[in-house]
C-alpha cells in the first residue's frame, strides 16, 4: 500500500537550516508529483511547495520562496525539503503528500514537527 | 490567490443525524481543462489529513458512501448522511485549480 514517511524534523534556532525527507513506498515514485504542506500548532493547513514527477518544475508559497527548496531523488524514492533561514513562524508539522493524476494530495505522510525558537 | 471560506467553523451534530459543510471560493474553480479541482479532506484528532472527495463529488478509495460532495463554480458542499463517532475531526476544502493551492479554514465536527 502507499506509504509516505517523513523525517528530519527537530528544534532549531532562527536563521538555521534543516532538511526534511519523505520516504515513499508501495507505488511507482517517479510517476508522481509531491507536495509539502504544513500545519502550525492549532492552526489550519498551509501549502508550501510542489515538485512534479520529473523534478524539472517546482513551485513555492510566497512565505517560503527563496528560503526553501523542494527536490527529489527518484533512485531513492525520496522527497526532500531544504529549509534555510528558518523563522519562528515556520514552526509547524510538515506533511508530504502525493499528487495523483487529476487527484491532488491523495495520500499523506504522518508528518514531522519542526520547531524554530528565537 | 484564491481564498476558500468554510461555514460553519464548528458543527455540533447528533450521532446518526446528517451534517453539512459549505465551502465558497473567491473565484470560479473551473479549470481550463474543464474539470473543477475542489477536494475535501478529513483530519481526525491527532492524525494526518486524509482525502475524502476529489473533483467536487468523487469519493476517494475506501471512503464510506455516507460522504458526498456537490456544487459548482464557487459554491460547494460536503454532506455526511448519518454521522458516526469516527467522523469527529476537522474537515477542509481545498482548491488545486489555480496556483497556489489553498485550503479553507477548517470546520470542526463534534458530537453533541
Amino acid at each position: 500500500q502507499v506509504q509516505l514517511v517523513e523525517s528530519g524534523g527537530g528544534v532549531v534556532q532562527t536563521g538555521k537550516s534543516l532538511r526534511l525527507s519523505c520516504a515513499a513506498s508501495g507505488f511507482t515514485f517517479r510517476s508522481y508529483g509531491f507536495h509539502w504542506v504544513r500545519q502550525a500548532p492549532g492552526k489550519g493547513l498551509e501549502w508550501v511547495a510542489v515538485i512534479y514527477y520529473d523534478g524539472k518544475n517546482q513551485y513555492y508559497a510566497d512565505s517560503v520562496k527563496g528560503r526553501f527548496t523542494i527536490s527529489r531523488d527518484n533512485s531513492k524514492n525520496t522527497l526532500y525539503l531544504q529549509m534555510n533561514s528558518l523563522r519562528v513562524e515556520d514552526t509547524a508539522i510538515y506533511y508530504c503528500a502525493r499528487d495523483g493524476v487529476g487527484i491532488h494530495l491523495d495520500s499523506w505522510g504522518q508528518g514531522t514537527l519542526v520547531s524554530v525558537s528565537s | 490567490d484564491i481564498v476558500m471560506t468554510q461555514t460553519p467553523l464548528s458543527s455540533p451534530v447528533t450521532l446518526g443525524q446528517p451534517a453539512s459543510i459549505s465551502c465558497r471560493s473567491s473565484q470560479s474553480l473551473v479549470h481550463s481543462d474543464g474539470d473543477t479541482y475542489l477536494s475535501w479532506l478529513q483530519q481526525r484528532p491527532g492524525q494526518s489529513p486524509r482525502l475524502l472527495i476529489y473533483k467536487i463529488s468523487n469519493r476517494f478509495s475506501g471512503v464510506p458512501d455516507r460522504f458526498s460532495g456537490s456544487g459548482a463554480g464557487t459554491d460547494f458542499t460536503l454532506k455526511i448522511s448519518r454521522v458516526e463517532a469516527e467522523d469527529v475531526g476537522l474537515y477542509y476544502c481545498m482548491q488545486a485549480t489555480q496556483f497556489p493551492p489553498s485550503f479553507g479554514q477548517g470546520t470542526n465536527l463534534e458530537i453533541k
